[in-house]
């Protein structure tokens, strides 16, 4: 069966760095979306993305964040400036298309900022 | 974006029928109702959707009355893998930017 898949599992990062979650979305998938997690808290929407470009945004995707779909596999986040309140789960998640509704999430990467 | 509320957590034992109920009184016309189950240091799984009436797949149903102000996931005769957050959610599916807006969830327990 068909995956998203996310690397790395952990990153470890100093508070000020630059930081790049990658992500595999399942091949044929066309909407892409980026959520976080706090530990022990709810899921968060970030940004999904269409077409090559941004969709929608919450209000956490500010200028520090930014997405990319490079190739025609992967689709990253990066994070400029790493602050202590970014250490979360970052999840991906793909969406086949309009009519599909299901979307399907990765297994996560869990950024600690130190 | 309609807003929805489910208890925080429940617990239920082996074997037996778990319903777990979901309100959105704000939803839309063209939201649908989805339901995903979450196991620690996991991504979100979807379990089914719906829009109105009675779902039913492999592993759960979905009941929804008549006025969508609410919604009830049953899962038939739990083990303890079932163990996880349910979270309820409402969102127009067939948007382009259709976004999910997570609530708390409900922690499911169950217990042998």
């Amino acid at each position: 069966e068909p995956e998203v898949t996310q690397t790395p599992s952990h990153q470890v990062t100093q508070m000020g760095q630059e930081v790049i979650l990658r992500c595999v979305p399942i091949s044929n998938h066309l909407y892409f979306y980026w959520y976080r997690q706090i530990l022990g808290q709810k899921v968060e929407f970030l940004v999904s993305f269409y077409n090559n470009e941004i969709s929608e945004k919450s209000e956490i995707f500010d200028d520090q964040f930014s997405v990319e779909r490079p190739d025609g596999s992967n689709f990253t986040l990066k994070i400029r400036s790493t602050k202590l309140e970014d250490s979360a789960m970052y999840f991906c998640a793909s969406k086949a298309g309009v009519v599909e509704n299901e979307q399907f999430f990765g297994p996560g990467t869990r950024l600690t900022v130190l | 974006l309609a807003k929805t509320t489910q208890p925080i957590s429940m617990d239920s034992y082996e074997g037996q029928e778990v319903n777990i109920t979901c309100s959105h009184n704000n939803i839309a016309t063209n939201d649908y109702i989805t339901w995903y189950q979450q196991f620690p240091s996991q991504g979100p799984r979807f379990i089914i959707q719906g829009y109105k009436t009675k779902v039913t797949n492999e592993v759960a149903s979905l009941f929804i009355p008549a006025d969508r102000k609410s919604s009830t996931l049953s899962l038939p005769r739990v083990s303890l893998s079932d163990t996880a957050v349910y979270y309820c959610l409402v969102g127009a599916a067939m948007d382009s930017n259709y976004q999910l807006i997570w609530g708390a969830g409900t922690k499911l327990i169950i217990k042998p």
